[in-house]
């Protein structure tokens, strides 16, 4: 059973960079049915599609965020990453490592538990 | 991009029928059949209740169905049920090959 885990420091500081990394298990992240991806929620707002990456290393980002974040794939861990630069309050959120086992680039059935991350002085 | 376009809130009774609709464009909605309808109860990651507008993963009761006419999508549940209590997210892949999100719908029941 495919299982997703988010880790990471839970508080940032302003203009600073968020980093996080999904561990896969159940099976491995150089699969051909799986785009990998990420998605934040802001406290009691709306989900927000952060990245997608697919294992050949083709990358989709949301426009709004495309010029600070950064997704990376590491095979040899079965892990992939998020990287969010010079962050401010408005990116403390819910962040969830996503994938689909419908081999879809949405349609998301696996998902993280889900980490908090607050930026903060 | 912009978001797609659901009501803030919607109720019903026990064992009404409800609907939930998901506005977007001819560029995200309007031209593709990859919509996606997620329930999140508080506290918890969202779960997928339907992918391309029409399909249920396995496990989820035949209860939830989507649809789709031009640029509006919509979600369906009959027969509610105290449990369907929850946040309601469509979201939908785009011609810019980026995905975008509604901005939620809470379902009470009454």
């Amino acid at each position: 059973q495919l299982q997703l885990q988010e880790s990471g420091p839970g508080l940032v500081k302003p203009s600073e960079t968020l980093s996080l990394t999904c561990t896969v298990s159940g099976d491995s992240i150089r699969s051909t049915r799986y785009y990998w991806g990420w998605i934040r929620q802001p406290p009691g707002k709306g989900l927000e599609w952060i990245e997608t990456i697919y294992y050949s290393g083709s990358t989709y980002y949301n426009p709004s965020l495309k010029s600070r974040v950064t997704i990376s794939i590491d095979m040899s861990k079965n892990q992939f990453s998020l990287r969010l630069s010079s962050v401010t309050a408005a990116d403390t959120a819910v962040y969830y490592c996503v994938t689909s086992t419908f081999s879809n680039f949405d349609a998301f059935d696996v998902w993280g538990q889900g980490t908090v991350v607050t930026v903060s002085p | 991009q912009s978001a797609l376009t659901q009501p803030a809130s919607v109720s019903g009774s026990p064992g009404q029928s409800i609907t939930i609709s998901c506005t977007g464009t001819s560029s995200d909605i309007g031209d593709y059949n990859y919509v996606s309808w997620y329930q999140q109860h508080p506290g918890k990651a969202p779960k997928l209740m339907i992918y391309d507008v029409t399909n249920r993963p396995s496990g989820v009761s035949n209860r939830f169905s989507g649809s789709k006419s031009g640029n509006t999508a919509s979600l369906t549940i009959s027969g509610l049920q105290p449990e369907d209590e929850a946040d309601y997210y469509c979201s939908s892949y785009t011609s810019s090959i980026t995905l975008v999100f509604g901005g939620g719908t809470k379902l009470t029941v009454l």
